[in-house]
């Protein structure tokens, strides 16, 4: 069975510095990898996906990530963080198929320092 | 109104009490999903149905049920409930198409047991 690790419960982080929320997952099988972002009081939501093809993808918000097979991680990035990214990321994966319900992250909580 | 929504938004319940959560959704789609939220353990996979015949347990279904009464409704139960189970619980859709990487979330179900 496919399993994620976030490894990193908390990242602190100074307002318009680069941060990296890292991921790395397990599976015997290809794999899809999602980052979803939980506002408080409010569901997930998709950040970015990784399906195939390039191994950069691109999401909202400015957010980023790469997937890399040989190391098994899917690391998200954003160059300049602001205040407003405060808050609680989790990495997903399902298998290639898509036809497996996802499987989460502990999740990582971001913090934005002014 | 929201594409799945999810009703009590809170919730607190006595021990032993039998307590139904209800998830609905406009989306059309037929795929649903139960996950639980707990403070550092991410999200964790109760129940899914890929279709109104389909029910399959999740990671920890031990303690609930579900029913899945029509293509938009997929209700969860907890018989008897007991503190362990205070948790933010999340229901969740997707079409066979899009399968794991089209998910829409409630808003979740903020369920406390005393």
């Amino acid at each position: 069975a496919q399993s994620v690790t976030q490894l990193d419960s908390q990242v602190p982080v100074f307002e318009e510095a680069p941060v990296e929320l890292r991921c790395n997952y397990s599976s015997s099988v290809s794999v899809y990898l999602f980052w979803y972002v939980q506002y408080p009081n409010q569901g997930l939501q998709l950040l970015l996906k990784y399906l195939s093809g390039s191994t950069l993808v691109k999401g909202i918000n400015g957010f980023e990530a790469e997937f890399n097979k040989s190391q098994t991680s899917f690391h998200l990035r954003k160059p300049s963080v602001h205040i407003s990214d405060t808050t609680e990321y989790f990495c997903a994966v399902s298998l290639f198929s898509g036809n497996t319900p996802l499987v989460f992250g502990k999740g990582t909580r971001l913090s934005v320092i002014a | 109104d929201a594409d799945v929504t999810q009703t009590p938004r809170n919730r607190i319940t006595k021990t032993g009490k039998r307590i139904m959560l209800e998830c609905s959704q406009t989306k059309g789609h037929d795929r649903m999903y139960w996950y639980r939220q707990d403070p550092g353990l991410g999200l964790r996979l109760i129940y899914y149905s890929f279709d109104v015949k389909d029910i399959n347990k999740g990671e920890i279904s031990d303690g609930y049920s579900v029913s899945r009464q029509a293509q938009a409704k997929f209700s969860l139960s907890l018989e008897s409930a007991i503190p362990n189970q205070t948790a933010l619980y999340f229901c969740a859709t997707s079409d066979s198409g899009t399968g794991a990487y089209g998910y829409t979330f409630g808003s979740g179900t903020r369920l406390t047991v005393v």
